[in-house]
C-alpha cells in the first residue's frame, strides 16, 4: 500500500540550530514529493518538490530536501532556523502524472522554534 | 488578488444539521479540491474536480456532496452532519491536474458538529 510516514510527531530546536524533518514513503510507481508547510490558523504552503533530476532540491525561505531512492525518503533541511519558522510541515507523495488526486499527506511534524 | 477564499472561517453545527463550506477561486483554475485534516492524519482528499461540471471523489466522500457549476466556485454539502465530520477543512486549486502547478490553498473552516 501507498504511504507516507513522518515519524516525528513534534520536534523542538533552538533559533539558530540546524532543522532535519524526516519523511519516509512506500509507493510502487515513480514518485514525485512535496514538502508543505502551514502556519497557525494558515492554510497549505508549497515549501519544495522534486519530479526528476539533482536528487537535493532548493526551496523557499532557505529550505531544501534530498531524495533518496535507496532509502525511500526525501527529508526536509535547513541549515539555520528561524522563530517565524514554527509552524507544522508536511510531506506528501504522488505518482508522476498521476495527479493531485492521487497525492498522499504525511501526518505533518510540528516544529517548535526556542529563542 | 485573492486566491483561494473560504467560509466561514469556523462553524458549530447540531448533529443532523446541513451547511455548505463554501470555496472561490479568482485564478481561473480548471482544478479544485477539498480536504479535510484531522489531528495525526495528514489531509485527507474528500472531492475533486478536474473543471467546470465534472466532480468525483476522493479518498472520504461519504457524508459530503461536492457540485461544479462555475470554474470559479467548489462548495461542499454536509446535508447531515455526524461528530465524525468535526475537522478542518481546506479547499485548493491549481492550473490542471498534472502535480506539476502548485497547489493553492485556503485559510480552512474549522468546523464542530455537536
Amino acid at each position: 500500500a501507498q504511504s507516507v510516514t513522518q515519524p516525528d510527531i513534534h520536534i523542538t530546536v533552538s533559533e539558530g540550530a540546524s532543522l532535519e524533518l524526516r519523511c519516509n514513503y512506500s509507493y510502487g510507481a515513480t514518485p514525485y514529493l512535496f514538502w508543505y508547510v502551514q502556519s497557525p490558523g494558515q492554510g497549505l504552503q508549497l515549501l519544495l518538490k522534486y519530479f526528476s533530476g539533482d536528487t537535493l532540491v532548493q526551496g523557499i525561505k532557505g529550505f531544501e530536501a534530498e531524495f533518496k531512492r535507496s532509502q525511500s525518503s526525501f527529508n526536509l533541511r535547513k541549515p539555520s532556523v528561524h522563530w517565524s519558522d514554527a509552524a507544522e510541515y508536511f510531506c506528501a507523495v504522488g505518482a508522476l502524472g498521476g495527479g493531485y488526486n492521487k497525492l498522499i499527506f504525511g501526518a505533518g511534524t510540528r516544529l517548535a522554534v526556542h529563542p | 488578488n485573492a486566491g483561494v477564499t473560504q467560509t466561514p472561517k469556523f462553524q458549530v453545527l447540531k448533529t443532523g444539521q446541513s451547511m455548505t463550506l463554501q470555496c472561490a477561486q479568482d485564478m481561473n483554475h480548471e482544478y479544485m479540491s477539498w480536504y479535510r485534516q484531522d489531528p495525526g492524519m495528514g489531509l485527507r482528499l474528500i472531492h475533486y474536480s478536474v473543471g467546470a461540471g465534472i466532480t468525483d471523489q476522493g479518498e472520504v466522500p461519504n457524508g459530503y456532496n461536492v457540485s461544479r457549476s462555475t470554474t470559479e466556485d467548489f462548495p461542499l454539502r454536509l446535508l447531515s452532519a455526524a461528530p465524525s465530520q468535526t475537522s478542518v477543512y481546506f479547499c485548493a486549486s491549481t492550473t490542471e491536474n498534472t502535480g506539476i502547478s502548485p497547489l493553492h490553498f485556503g485559510n480552512g473552516t474549522r468546523l464542530t458538529v455537536t
